[in-house]
């Protein structure tokens, strides 16, 4: 079954402690993508992917780092996570761009 | 500058009935795309209907049509014959750029929750 999968879905977390949120999918898709989402605002994207080894800053990259080393894996790292960086996260990939494929989401609190 | 907006936070429509979800967009590319989304309440981003901008049919799935009017650059969902599971949020987005120019970031509008009544 084609699909984005992400892991943890629900991850509970203190200010500082050190985090990753993976991603994978396996559509051998070229593009994927990291999404915040957020009450009134919709989504908002971090960082996106076009091709192994080729990352590129959204429209709210700080305090995030990601890495794409192999075509399915796209795992978002927060290095040093904050309050404000509570936050429903979605992965998404697609093969040229049309269709994005959504992962189910990971909903995360830092207290 | 914000480039989709959805000026309509909440819409009702009762079963059965066609409705409209207001996009426009705003760009200087000559090649992007439309997208619009669905977000039901567990979550989930459920892919709808796309549209590339040098397409010049309006993009059709299902109930689903997208009416894509360039120079007013606007991109409006209308679902035809509501039902009750169509209740959801929904997105527009935009992608800028191609797959031959580069792919550029994915914008999204802040959504416009539908509530389908019986």
């Amino acid at each position: 079954e084609a699909q984005v999968t992400q892991n943890p879905r629900y991850l509970i977390t203190v200010t500082g402690k050190k985090l990753t949120v993976t991603c994978s999918q396996n559509m051998n898709h070229e593009y994927m993508s990291w999404y915040r989402q957020d009450p009134g605002l919709g989504l908002r994207q971090i960082y996106y992917s076009m091709n192994v080894e080729v990352t590129d800053k959204g429209d709210v990259p700080e305090g995030y780092k990601v890495s794409r080393k192999e075509k399915r894996n796209f795992p978002l790292i927060l290095e040093s996570p904050s309050p404000n960086q509570t936050s429903l996260y979605f992965c998404a990939s697609s093969l040229w761009g049309e269709e994005q494929y959504f992962g189910p989401g990971t909903r995360l609190t830092v207290t | 500058a914000q480039k989709i907006t959805q000026t309509q936070p909440g819409m009702f429509v009762q079963e059965k009935e066609a409705v409209t979800l207001d996009c426009t967009y705003d760009t200087s590319d000559q090649s992007y795309g439309l997208f619009w989304y669905k977000q039901p309440s567990s979550g989930e981003m459920i892919f709808l209907i796309y549209q590339g901008s040098y397409d010049e049919q309006n993009a059709t799935e299902g109930r689903y049509s997208l009416n894509f009017q360039k120079a007013r650059k606007s991109a409006n969902l209308v679902i035809s014959a509501s039902q009750l599971g169509d209740s959801a949020m929904y997105f527009c987005a935009m992608r800028e750029g191609s797959m031959n120019t580069g792919f550029q970031k994915l914008v999204f509008g802040t959504g416009t929750r539908l509530l389908v009544s019986p």
